[in-house]
């Protein structure tokens, strides 16, 4: 199995900060054929599912706002908040599909 | 607006068996595979397991497979997940997730359920 390694395991970021969570992949998840990464972004509020943030590494779902944004290539992936909002406090996961599914551990996300 | 609503979920013995089902709308059924992902209490995400648009392909979690089977209804627009031989470890809220293809083989999930809570307990 693919494991997933997000860090850190929590943060703390001021109103209006950036914030940057990263993901780990033990292999890559970057398909040759069509060269996509094979990564999401997922948001999870207390008490709610999941929601999808980003797919194929760096692809906004549509009706998140733009100043969420993925990047990264192979085996390391960035999510980053560029302003952070108050309703952004959350757990946040990332997840593999190269090779059936994994997720990391997750981060939460706090204002500090 | 997509919807998924999962049921059946309840407590149980280790070694029993629970059906769960999920029921969708807003979309067309058929053209889309669903899984099963699961989050024990306080932990995180795991897929369970995906069946494709047809119902014809599946796949499993390492950890489920051969206790666990899943099946749609495409005339009811409804998944199911029927969870046998049950043990304590499988105690989470089951979501029941809409991908966002058709496949068997799943990628990402698009739209989510609340979820239904599932216990094993002695």
């Amino acid at each position: 199995d693919i494991v997933m390694t997000q860090s850190p395991d929590s943060l703390a970021v001021s109103l209006g900060e950036r914030a940057t969570i990263n993901c780990r992949s033990s292999q890559s998840v970057l398909y040759s054929s069509n060269n996509k990464n094979y990564l999401a972004w997922y948001q999870q509020k207390p008490g709610q599912p999941p929601q999808l943030l980003i797919y194929w590494a760096s692809t906004r779902e549509s009706g998140v706002p733009d100043r969420f944004s993925g990047s990264g290539s192979g085996t390391d992936f960035t999510l980053t908040i560029s302003s952070l909002q108050a309703e952004d406090v959350a757990v946040y996961y990332c997840q593999q599909y190269y090779s059936a599914i994994t997720f990391g551990q997750g981060t939460r996300l706090d204002i500090k | 607006e997509v919807q998924l609503l999962e049921s059946g979920g309840g407590l149980l013995q280790p070694g029993g068996s629970l059906r769960l089902s999920c029921t969708a709308s807003g979309f067309t059924f058929s053209s889309y595979a669903l899984s099963w992902v699961r989050q024990a209490p306080g932990k995180g995400l795991e897929w369970v397991s995906t069946i494709s648009g047809s119902g014809v392909s599946t796949s499993f979690a390492d950890s489920v497979r051969g206790r666990f089977a899943i099946s749609r209804d495409n005339s009811r627009n409804t998944v199911y997940l029927q969870m046998t031989s049950l043990r304590v470890e499988d105690t989470a809220i089951y979501f029941c997730a809409k991908d966002h293809y058709v496949l068997g083989t799943p990628y990402y999930f698009d739209s989510w359920g609340q979820g239904t809570l599932v216990t094993v307990s002695s």
